[in-house]
């Protein structure tokens, strides 16, 4: 089945204690995104990558790594999280070639900084 | 930061009513708006994706508008029904970066 997977899909953590949030597409999909979601905002882009080794700062990058090591694998890495990280967060992917093309969202990861 | 804006915030209709709503974006530097469909405690999931000035796309009886020149999309829904209960949200595609609108939640009361 075509899908994109993110781990875990809840979490609730301390200020200060890295943690990484795993996004998994088994589309072959070039482009993957990450975003998050807060009440009374729209989705905000945090960081989007073009292929393997290709990232680039979407809206509200601060406090945010990624990498793309392999096309498939695209992890959202907090290194020192904080209580205004506490978010809904969704990877995204999609086909480059061909067109502007939909988005395929995972289900989403509850994150809670205390 | 690019504003997207959707009107209205929340709707109730009647099932079988007709309705829709309205996204307004940005008329510089367009590659495509995009809609989804979002359910409470599922991810968003594609409705359309929209390239061309006076597009008009249609997936049963749900249908859209593009108009680039004024930076404005409308969504249809044709005799709604309670599984159209959902928040409709519009993205505005500038490069390969996204801007979401908040939504239009929408309520279908049987």
């Amino acid at each position: 089945e075509a899908q994109v997977t993110q781990n875990p899909r809840y979490l609730i953590t301390v200020t200060g204690k890295k943690l990484t949030v795993t996004c998994s597409q088994n589309m072959n999909h070039e482009y993957m995104s990450w975003y998050r979601q807060d009440p009374g905002l729209g989705l905000r882009q945090i960081y989007y990558s073009m292929n393997v080794e290709v990232t680039d700062k979407g809206d509200v990058p601060e406090g945010y790594k990624v990498s793309r090591k392999e096309k498939r694998n695209f992890p959202l890495i907090l290194e020192s999280p904080s209580p205004n990280q506490t978010s809904l967060y969704f990877c995204a992917s999609r086909l480059l070639a061909g067109g502007r093309s939909e988005q395929f969202f995972g289900p989403g990861t509850r994150l809670t900084v205390l | 930061i690019l504003n997207v804006e959707q009107s209205p915030q929340s709707l109730h209709v009647q099932e079988g009513d007709s309705t829709n709503f309205t996204c307004s974006f940005p008329s510089s530097n367009f590659y495509a708006l995009h809609w989804y469909r979002w359910e409470t405690a599922k991810s968003p999931e594609a409705l359309f994706v929209m390239t061309l000035n006076g597009d008009e796309k249609k997936k049963g009886r749900i249908s859209a508008t593009l108009n680039t020149k004024e930076g404005y999309s409308y969504l249809y829904i044709k005799g709604s029904q309670p599984e159209d209960s959902a928040t409709y949200l519009c993205a505005f595609e500038a490069g390969n970066q996204f801007y979401f609108g908040t939504g239009t939640s929408l309520t279908v009361i049987p």
